[in-house]
């Protein structure tokens, strides 16, 4: 199965930052990869699909890049309610595997 | 507005059998894959299981198959999950979600999620 990898697994970052989360298969996947929002305590949401399409309602600070076995998750101007575990999630073929996730928190 | 309503979690004893439901509401349930997806606690998110549209196509994690059985019944908008052979690795909240189209892809609507502990 391809395994999917996230780095960093946690990152602290101020008000306004640029934050880069990066996604590694194991084998190529084409585009298909999804990025995933979870707040503490709540359900995912659905950021990105297609490795860069912003799903509706989705702020457009948030961007999605790569294609192949690399991909990147934006936050250009990092929020106060960022604050959460990203996750992505590829889904070329069966199993959809998910990432580990990188924890992502205000400095 | 998408609805997604899971119920049946609780505890069981190892080796003991659960059936989950999802009653989906607020879209064409007949038009969209399904998923199960589930988080253990203080872990990450893991794929467990999606249906296509029509349930002629299934899918399992290695580490649930021949174990749990995805189904759907297209006439009463619900998606199942009967689980099988439980062990304790299995504990954790379990996501009902809706893909965004016929076939399993990435998930846009999710529920609250129902709790399932495995232990004796």
């Amino acid at each position: 199965d391809i395994q999917m990898t996230q780095s960093p697994s946690s990152l602290s970052a101020s008000v306004g930052d640029r934050v880069t989360i990066t996604c590694r298969a194991s084998q190529g996947i084409s585009n298909y990869l999804a990025w995933y929002q979870q707040k503490p305590g709540k359900v995912p949401n659905l950021l990105i699909y297609g490795a860069y399409t912003l799903q509706s309602g989705v702020p457009s600070r948030f961007s999605g890049s790569g294609s192949g076995t690399d991909f990147t998750l934006t936050i250009s101007s990092l929020q106060p309610e960022d604050v959460a575990t990203y996750y992505c999630q590829r889904y070329n073929s069966a199993p959809f595997t998910f990432g580990p996730g990188t924890k992502v928190d205000i400095k | 507005e998408v609805q997604l309503l899971e119920s049946g979690g609780g505890l069981v004893q190892p080796g003991g059998s659960l059936r989950l439901s999802c009653a989906a509401s607020g879209f064409m349930f007949s038009s969209y894959a399904m998923t199960w997806v589930r988080q253990a606690p203080g872990k990450g998110l893991e794929w467990v299981s999606g249906i296509s549209n029509s349930g002629g196509s299934t899918y399992y994690a290695d580490s649930v198959k021949g174990r749990f059985t995805i189904s759907r019944d297209n006439s009463k908008n619900t998606l199942s999950l009967q689980m099988n052979s439980l062990r304790a690795g299995d504990t954790a909240v379990y996501y009902c979600a809706k893909d965004r189209w016929g076939h399993s892809s990435s998930c846009d609507s999710w529920g609250q999620g129902t709790l399932v502990t495995v232990s004796s």
